[in-house]
């Protein structure tokens, strides 16, 4: 079955320092997606990036990177020079198989790490 | 173009009461979902549904029925409410993935309190 496990519950950190969101994610499935998620203190969910299972480069997006090893299963989430609006939620999630016949394309949420940046 | 839009956006309700929650989408999206939110769990399927008039238990479906009558619409109702059901829903909609596009549109949610 899949899961997403998110250890870290809490985060706190001061303005300025990096710092590294934890994800783990189990599968059976050869073809995946992975996602992170920032849920900011007005509730709604924004998407920040996707990763394909067959894709294990790095990104880099302004402040944020990302780090897929399908060899450990671990897709972390990196701030770099963290900012107070960076404070929220933050979810990974992985997509099972998905698409025409019966297939569901089900996303599957860990619990979330909330991120606190103090100025 | 407004994407997911869920109605209504807050609700209290007392115990047994029952009430239907509603998720519009206007990209034509096949596959749509309705999870739920609470401290310290992340999002929970309830339900889902791929296509218009299929539905699908998820991961926490008891107490929660759903109807998918047109494609955009995918409704979400509680029979008799349950303190237990003071959440946050989110509903979602997607392509399948074999039309190549592998994004997910979230709706703001609504957070319903059962006292």
């Amino acid at each position: 079955a899949q899961k997403v496990t998110q250890a870290q519950t809490e985060i706190s950190v001061v303005e300025k320092e990096d710092v590294t969101l934890d994800c783990v994610y189990e599968t059976r499935d050869t073809t995946y997606y992975l996602f992170w998620y920032k849920q900011p203190p007005s509730g709604e969910l924004v998407f920040l990036i996707r990763r394909n299972s067959f894709d294990e480069q790095n990104e880099i997006s302004g402040r944020y990177s990302w780090n897929f090893q399908k060899s450990t299963s671990s897709f972390n989430f990196t701030i770099t020079a963290s900012q107070v609006v960076d404070s929220a939620v933050y979810f990974c999630a992985l997509s099972e198989a998905g698409g025409y016949g019966g297939a569901t394309n089900k996303l599957i949420f860990g619990t979330g790490t909330l991120l606190a940046v103090q100025p | 173009n407004a994407g997911v839009t869920q109605t209504p956006k807050f609700r209290v309700l007392k115990t047994g009461q029952s009430m239907t929650l509603l998720c519009a989408q206007d990209m034509n999206h096949e596959y749509m979902y309705w999870y739920r939110q609470d401290p310290g769990m992340g999002l929970r399927l309830i339900h889902y549904s791929v296509g218009e008039g299929t539905t699908a238990k998820g991961e926490v479906p008891d107490g929660y029925n759903v109807s998918r009558l047109k494609k955009q619409n995918f409704l979400l109702g509680l029979e008799s409410a349950a303190p237990s059901q003071t959440s946050v829903y989110f509903c979602a909609s997607s392509y399948p993935r074999a039309t190549g596009y592998y994004g997910y549109t979230f709706g703001s949610g609504t957070r319903l309190t059962v006292v």
